[in-house]
C-alpha cells in the first residue's frame, strides 16, 4: 500500500506550548519524509524534510523523528505562536522520488 | 524559488464539458505533479510524470488524463467533468537528488456545474 495516514485532524494549543502530529506509512521502500506548511489561500511549502537514514531532525523550532521500524514519523513544533496556526501535511516518497504521497493534513490552530 | 505557474486560477464548467488545467515550470525540474485538495482527504495525487513526455497514475486517476509534452509543461484533462470533479488542484514539480523540494503552484479552483 501507499497511505499515509494524518492524525489529528485538528489540533488547537496555547501560544508558547509544543504541537504534536503524527504519521504512518504502509510503503517499506519510503525513504524520504518531508512536511508541508499550507496558509489559508495559499499553496504548501516544505519546512522540514528527514531521509530514511536519519531518525531525528532539528531546525528553528521544528523537530521531525523517523521510526523505520514501526513507519512512523512525527512533528512536533515548540515554543507554537499564532503564526503557527496553519495546515500541516505530512508525505512519503518512495525510491526514485517519482511519487510522493501526502497525509490527510492536520489544521493547527495556535491560540494566544 | 521555484517557479510553478498555472492557468487558470478559477475555471467553472459544466458537466460533461471538457477542461484542460495547465501548468508550467521554469527550474528544469524533472519531476511533476498534479494533485487535488478537498476537505478531509488532504492532497491526493492523480498523476504524474518523471520527465517529458512521460506520464504516470497516481492514486485517483479515474476521470483524468495527463500530458506532459515537454519539461516545462504538464496538463491535466478532465475529458468529461462531473461535479465530483469541483476541487482545487495544485500542480507541484520536483527534483530527486540531494533537494527533493516540491515547488506548488498556486492552485486552480474548479467548479462543475
Amino acid at each position: 500500500g501507499e497511505q499515509v495516514e494524518q492524525l489529528p485532524s485538528i489540533l488547537r494549543v496555547q501560544e508558547g506550548s509544543s504541537a504534536s502530529i503524527n504519521c504512518t506509512y504502509e510503503n517499506s521502500a519510503s525513504n524520504y519524509f518531508p512536511w508541508y506548511k499550507q496558509e489559508p489561500g495559499e499553496n504548501p511549502k516544505l519546512i522540514i524534510d528527514i531521509r530514511s537514514n536519519m531518525e531525528r531532525k532539528q531546525t528553528q523550532g521544528l523537530i521531525v523523528l523517523l521510526d523505520k521500524k514501526a513507519k512512523r514519523f512525527s512533528l512536533h513544533i515548540t515554543d507554537t505562536q499564532p503564526g503557527d496556526s496553519a495546515m500541516y501535511f505530512c508525505a512519503a516518497g518512495g525510491t526514485g522520488g517519482y511519487k510522493v504521497v501526502f497525509g490527510s493534513g492536520t489544521r493547527l490552530l495556535v491560540s494566544p | 524559488e521555484a517557479a510553478v505557474t498555472q492557468s487558470p486560477r478559477n475555471k467553472v464548467a459544466v458537466t460533461g464539458g471538457k477542461v484542460t488545467l495547465s501548468c508550467n515550470q521554469t527550474n528544469n525540474h524533472n519531476n511533476m505533479y498534479w494533485y487535488r485538495q478537498d476537505t478531509g482527504h488532504g492532497l491526493r495525487l492523480i498523476h504524474y510524470s518523471y520527465g517529458a513526455g512521460s506520464t504516470e497514475k497516481g492514486d485517483i486517476p479515474d476521470g483524468y488524463k495527463a500530458s506532459r509534452p515537454s519539461q516545462e509543461n504538464f496538463s491535466l484533462i478532465l475529458e468529461l467533468a462531473t461535479p465530483s470533479q469541483t476541487s482545487v488542484y495544485f500542480c507541484a514539480s520536483g527534483h530527486w537528488g540531494d533537494q527533493n523540494t516540491l515547488y506548488f503552484g498556486a492552485g486552480t479552483r474548479l467548479s462543475v456545474l
